[in-house]
């Protein structure tokens, strides 16, 4: 099963509060765990997750991965108007099957 | 460099019609990979190639077909729509796995009246 689950799905927060993205996935057949931001139509890449425990940052964005839980977090802090977006957490599947597994979305609206 | 290339950016068909879609990948990219997106399902995957290659295919029925050429060009096709096939669909593509992630394009909006 490739179940990816992300949580919350929805969030409303005001520009410069922090915010945690939570996205929790199945174990079979996993190479890596990505993240992407989609505001109108393309998902826009921000990170893969393959080693546990190591934080990947970009600017206000950084992102964790444990993989004895099976979870993975998003932060995004200072947060501005622009971040708000859907925040899609995909699994990568290994092996012979090579797909993107997605969940559901974190809705972020920023308000001013 | 360019990115990825989806067209037509908007389609409207009637049930019964089939459509075909178009992906231009990055340069040098070799794999692609489709995605269906509706609001109730999210982002759903239907297929991915490698060097004109099915290497994996997700739970759709066998009206969802598509095909890579050598250039890693890919179309996908679906025959007798059905109004529930009204979604975007996403094309990815990457090098080979998701080792500098996949890029996506910007999608074709299929409408099925």
């Amino acid at each position: 099963e490739d179940k990816v689950v992300q949580s919350p799905l929805s969030l409303v927060v005001h520009e410069g509060d922090t915010v945690t993205l939570n996205c929790s996935y199945e174990v079979t057949n996993f190479r890596s765990l990505l993240w992407y931001k989609q505001e109108k139509k393309a998902p826009t890449f921000l990170f893969m997750l393959t080693s546990s425990g190591i934080e990947k940052k970009s600017g206000r964005l950084s992102s964790i991965l444990d993989k004895k839980e099976l979870f993975s977090i998003l932060n995004i802090t200072a947060t501005q108007t622009g971040d708000s977006a859907v925040y899609l957490c995909a699994r990568e599947s290994g092996g012979s099957n090579y797909k993107l597994t997605f969940g559901k979305g974190t809705l972020l609206t920023v308000n001013p | 460099k360019a990115g990825v290339t989806q067209t037509p950016r908007y389609l409207i068909k009637t049930r019964g019609q089939q459509v075909t879609l178009s992906c231009s990948p990055i340069s040098g990219h070799r794999s692609v990979s489709w995605y269906q997106q509706t609001p109730g399902q999210g982002l759903q995957f239907l297929f991915e190639y490698f060097s004109e290659t099915q290497r994996n295919k997700g739970n759709f029925p066998g009206r969802f077909s598509g095909r890579q050429f050598s250039n890693s060009r890919s179309e996908m096709n679906v025959s007798t729509l059905e109004l529930g096939d009204s979604a975007l669909y996403l094309c990815a593509s990457s090098l080979s796995t998701a080792t500098y992630g996949y890029t996506f394009g910007s999608g074709t909006r299929l409408t099925v009246v």
